[in-house]
Parts: C-alpha cells; sequence; structure tokens
C-alpha cells in the first residue's frame, strides 16, 4: 500500500548547523511532495514542495531534493535558527486530483541556541 | 494564518455522543480535505471533496461521515464517539487554479472524548 517512511524521528542541532531529515515513498505513481512544518498545538504549514519532474528546489534556508530512482526525498535547512524548531513532515501524493497526502510520521527539530 | 477556517477549535464530549466539526475553505477553493491526528497514528487522511462531491476515501470510520454543501463549507460528523477518537482534526483546502494539489491546512480542532 501508499506509504512514506520518515527519518530521523528526533533530531537535535546547534543553531547555525545544518539540518537533513529524509524520507522513502512507495507509491511509484506519487509525483508531488510537500513538506510542513508544524508548531506545538498549530496547523501544518507548508514549507516547500517539489513535483518530480525536478530533482531539487530551494527557497532561502530550505531546499528539498528528490531522487525518483530510489524514491527517497528529503529536506535540508542551513543555517538553522531557534525558530526552526517544530515537528517537520513530509507527504506524497499525485497531481491528479485524487491528491490525498500520505504523511511520514514526523521529525522532532530542536535547534539550541 | 492560511485563509481555512475551522470551528469549533475545542471540543469536549462523553463516549457515545455524537459531534460535528466544521470547515470553511479558503475563498474560492473547490477542494476540501478532512485529516485526523493523533500521537500514536500521526497525521491521516480521511476524505476528500471537490465541489460537494466525495472524491477520496482514506481511513475513515463508518461513525464518521462527512459532506460538502453548495457553499463550499465541509462538515465532518463523527457519532458513538470512543475514547481513541479524541485526536486533532484538521481540513485542509485546494486551489481551483494553477497548484490544484498544493494543500492549505486549517487551524484544526481538538476533540476530547472523556
Amino acid at each position: 500500500g501508499e506509504n512514506v517512511e520518515q527519518h530521523p524521528s528526533t533530531l537535535s542541532v546547534q543553531e547555525g548547523d545544518s539540518a537533513v531529515i529524509k524520507c522513502t515513498y512507495s507509491d511509484s505513481a506519487s509525483n508531488y511532495f510537500p513538506w510542513y512544518k508544524q508548531e506545538l498545538g498549530k496547523r501544518p504549514q507548508l514549507i516547500i514542495d517539489i513535483r518530480s519532474n525536478v530533482g531539487e528546489k530551494k527557497d532561502q534556508r530550505i531546499a528539498v531534493t528528490l531522487n525518483k530512482t530510489a524514491k527517497h526525498f528529503s529536506l535540508h535547512i542551513t543555517e538553522t535558527q531557534p525558530e526552526d524548531s517544530a515537528v517537520y513532515f513530509c507527504a506524497a501524493s499525485k497531481t491528479g486530483g485524487y491528491n490525498k497526502l500520505i504523511f511520514g510520521a514526523g521529525t522532532r527539530l530542536a535547534v539550541h541556541p | 494564518d492560511s485563509g481555512v477556517t475551522q470551528t469549533p477549535k475545542h471540543l469536549i464530549t462523553a463516549t457515545g455522543q455524537r459531534v460535528t466539526l466544521r470547515c470553511s475553505p479558503r475563498s474560492g477553493d473547490l477542494s476540501v480535505y478532512w485529516y485526523q491526528q493523533s500521537l500514536d497514528q500521526g497525521l491521516q487522511f480521511l476524505i476528500q471533496y471537490y465541489n460537494g462531491e466525495e472524491r477520496a476515501k482514506g481511513n475513515i470510520l463508518e461513525r464518521f461521515s462527512a459532506q460538502q454543501f453548495p457553499d463550499l463549507h465541509s462538515e465532518l460528523n463523527l457519532s458513538s464517539l470512543e475514547l481513541g477518537d479524541s485526536a486533532l482534526y484538521f481540513c485542509a483546502s485546494s486551489p481551483r487554479q494553477g497548484k490544484l494539489y498544493e494543500q492549505y491546512f486549517g487551524p484544526g480542532t481538538r476533540l476530547t472524548v472523556t
């Protein structure tokens, strides 16, 4: 069935370091991969996404890479700041209109000053 | 603020009861999705509606039902509630043009079943 695995479940870094979160998806028909940031008690917030026709996308300090062959995609955060502390979720979907999101289990990122 | 609204913010009820959660999508969005977030199950897709019609179903229990009305707001009905139904319930909506697959989440309804 459809499944998204996400690692690590927790990640602790020092302010200014980089953080990398990795996901693997099972459904080869998936072609849209968003990342959401969720602060405690708040809604998931879309921070970056990538479609399968692109290998990498960058937005300021965050970037996402996709390896379609291996069915892996990753979130990279550079120059981390304390306000980056949150739970990050990867997800996989199709873009054809029946686009339910299959989420990974989440990564709790703690950035220490 | 994503533009998606949900009411109520919090709901406390007893086992066996029935509740209705309400969602208003962003202005003009035709698709509404419902997700359940619990500690042990993570974020799980429940159901999708598009312009009033059910489009996709996920792990939604038979005790749960949903609908989307002509004004595009949606309601999720949960009946015969059990302790395990305690969770955050989010709805999301997608644009009707452009990136139809992007989903923007509302603030959620926290349901506590006692």
